[in-house]
């Protein structure tokens, strides 16, 4: 059984650039969710993918969007980069969450770490 | 709207001594919670869940729905205890994380 992998590990990227982050979903895991995590914070949710449609969203403009793919893998999709972007972006993979089944947790992936100068 | 808080930025002890790392929540429905750990140089990872009412590596959590909290305890700590603790809340598709307590375990 695989778990969640990320990449790339570090990325440093200008401001206003563009920057895809691509994520691996632990085997058996349909459903791929995204969290930024700035220095010294806690993790906080970016958006939800399940069977290739955004499934939640957190309190992040339009220019973070994502992707899934028929084999449960998923991008993150940065555009017009901010100073305050540069941050660890993890990716997390689970059974489908909703109703009964949001009892078993996320695997979470190592993160790309984004700095943006 | 749902939100975590874990009051201590860093907890310090002794090994041998109890831990208890404090999470309170606030949660219009009934609660999934959850205790995730970051050791030095790792991934996040699950430490355990409230349903499960399990107890991993000597830790446990209790729910507690009046005072909507959700304590991590531990009666002995041990130094390679010393890691990031975040408490989790589970909405319909998001995970909600405090802002994490890092444990340092001293000899």
């Amino acid at each position: 059984e695989t778990g969640v992998t990320q990449s790339p590990t570090h990325l440093i990227k200008t401001r206003g650039q563009q920057v895809t982050l691509r994520c691996s979903s632990q085997s058996g895991h349909n459903t791929v969710s995204w969290y930024q995590q700035a220095l010294g914070q806690g993790p906080q949710f970016i958006f939800q993918y399940y069977r290739e449609e955004e499934n939640g969203r957190g309190n992040f403009p339009p220019r973070f969007s994502g992707l899934q793919f028929p084999n449960y893998s998923s991008e993150l999709n940065v555009n017009a980069l901010e100073l305050d972007d540069s941050a660890l972006y993890l990716c997390a993979s689970s059974l489908p969450t909703g109703g009964a089944a949001r009892n078993y947790g996320y695997t979470f992936g190592s993160g790309t770490r984004l700095t943006v100068v | 709207a749902q939100r975590v808080t874990q009051p201590e930025k860093l907890l310090s002890v002794f090994k041998g001594a109890p831990v208890e790392l404090k999470c309170n929540y606030s949660y219009s429905g009934s609660p999934e919670l959850f205790w995730y750990v970051q050791y030095s140089r790792q991934r996040l990872q699950l430490l355990l869940r409230h349903i499960s009412r399990e107890s991993i590596k000597g830790f446990t959590a209790d729910l507690n729905k009046g005072e909507t909290s959700f304590h991590l305890k531990k009666p002995f700590a041990q130094e390679e205890d010393s890691a990031m603790y975040y408490c989790a809340l589970s909405g319909y598709s998001t995970l909600t994380f405090g802002k994490g307590t890092m444990l340092l375990v001293s000899p």
